[in-house]
């Protein structure tokens, strides 16, 4: 089964510190992609960062990071020095090869940035 | 920035009405999705396209169809809305593997 776990519902960061949003997922096909996207409450998908199953190295963008682990295939994100505008949902994605272009998505994340 | 546009952003119509929900891209893209979301929910794809002619339905049973006549443009007709598919609706494309762009949604309300 190809599937995409966020075990948390709801996150709370204090301005400045880090935070970790966990992703779990599930895939059977050797080659996938792993993808993060931010929902503020306006209703858009804005794309964050993208990890590739074969990239040896962990993706970053910015203050955004990924902490991928293939083994225990987790691909959490990592935000630094969180702002109050990163107070949004977080969705983790998953494209299996065989699927085509076609994501499969996560129950997502609340984080709340408290000043 | 992804140039990916939805029309309308909002929309509230009555039950049995035909809407039609725009989208379309400027970056040649072959590749173009539907998906639904319910508040708070994750999202769900309903139709996609890899090219001109070319449709599909997703995961999740939709009433909604889709036409691809040309590559910019996937547009999401419901024959006759119901208050059952009151939810957002987002279109996407990808060019690449690495990469899926969002338009801003419609969030559909029918009464």
């Amino acid at each position: 089964a190809q599937k995409i776990t966020q075990t948390q519902p709801g996150m709370f960061v204090q301005e400045k510190e880090a935070v970790t949003l966990d992703c779990t997922y599930d895939t059977s096909d050797p080659s996938y992609g792993l993808f993060w996207y931010k929902q503020p409450s306006s209703g858009e998908m804005i794309f964050l960062i993208y990890q590739g199953s074969y990239d040896q190295q962990n993706a970053t963008e910015g203050r955004y990071s990924l902490n991928f682990q293939k083994a225990r295939k987790s691909a959490n994100l990592v935000i630094s020095a969180s702002q109050l505008g990163d107070s949004a949902m977080y969705f983790c994605a998953m494209r299996p090869r065989s699927q085509g272009g076609k994501l499969i998505f996560g129950q997502g994340t609340e984080l709340s940035v408290k000043p | 920035e992804a140039d990916i546009y939805q029309t309308p952003r909002y929309l509230v119509i009555g039950t049995g009405k035909k809407i039609t929900l725009e989208c379309s891209q400027t970056m040649g893209h072959d590749k173009m999705y539907w998906y639904q979301q319910d508040p708070g929910m994750e999202l769900h794809l309903i139709h996609y396209s890899y090219g001109v002619n070319s449709t599909e339905k997703g995961d999740l049973s939709s009433e909604s169809t889709v036409s691809r006549i040309r590559t910019e443009h996937f547009p999401l007709t419901l024959e006759s809305a119901r208050p059952s598919h009151t939810s957002q609706y987002l279109c996407a494309s990808s060019g690449g593997i690495n990469e899926q762009f969002f338009g801003p949604g419609t969030r559909l309300t029918v009464l």
